[in-house]
């Protein structure tokens, strides 16, 4: 298994652009999320998916859309980016088992907004 | 609404000292408790996790965390650190059930040879 895939691994971005961060796991997890992660801050959760077709806003979704065609795939998009989005992305996949959730990141994406 | 602290945003110890990572957490329902370890440049991965049963969980590497409820703290420890360890460690709590996973903000652990 390759795990969580995550690409590009740096992106540097001028205001208002846009991109599409990807993310891909091949251990057919249902569950996946996308967090950011800035200094003295952890990490934030900002979507996450239940299963293909479905997603939800985590804690600091402005500003970031996704989607969830297949179970494989759950790709962040940035529609206009702004300097405030400059931040390390990770993506993750969960499994589940005996009840209890276990998160599988990726290596992340370095993104600077200017 | 769920919370987690961790006390400290550096903690340097000695080689083959104690170490002792502090993490308070604050749940409405029972919680799920997580300990990740981050090397440089590196997504995080789990160390250990308390779900239910045994209040003291062992994880990787040697290291392990005592839930306690009166105290609403998972702090984690190693008997004796390794230079290997200098890392940053992210404690975390889910509710039992729930969807989201909330992240503390991190400790540095240093390791002095």
């Amino acid at each position: 298994n390759a795990g969580v895939t995550q690409t590009p691994k740096f992106q540097v971005l001028k205001t208002g652009q846009s991109m599409t961060l990807q993310c891909a796991q091949d251990m057919n997890h249902e569950y996946m999320s996308w967090y950011r992660q800035d200094p003295g801050m952890g990490l934030r959760l900002i979507h996450y998916s239940v299963g293909a077709g479905i997603t939800d806003q985590g804690e600091v979704p402005n500003g970031y859309n996704v989607s969830r065609s297949t179970t494989e795939d759950f790709p962040l998009r940035l529609l206009s980016a702004a300097p405030s989005q400059t931040s390390v992305y990770f993506c993750a996949s969960s499994l589940t088992s005996g009840g209890v959730e276990t998160q599988y990141f990726g290596p992340g994406t370095r993104l600077l907004v200017l | 609404a769920q919370s987690v602290t961790q006390l400290g945003s550096h903690v340097s110890v000695s080689e083959g000292a104690l170490v002792l990572l502090r993490c308070n957490y604050s749940s409405s329902v029972p919680p799920y408790l997580f300990w990740y370890v981050q090397y440089p440049n590196q997504g995080l991965q789990l160390l250990l996790k308390y779900t239910t049963g045994a209040t003291l969980v062992k994880g990787i590497n040697g290291f392990e965390a005592e839930f306690k409820k009166s105290e609403t703290s998972f702090h984690l420890t190693k008997p004796s650190a390794h230079m290997s360890d200098a890392a940053e460690y992210f404690c975390a709590v889910r509710d039992t059930g729930g969807f989201k996973t909330i992240f503390g903000a991190g400790t540095r652990l240093f390791v002095k040879a």
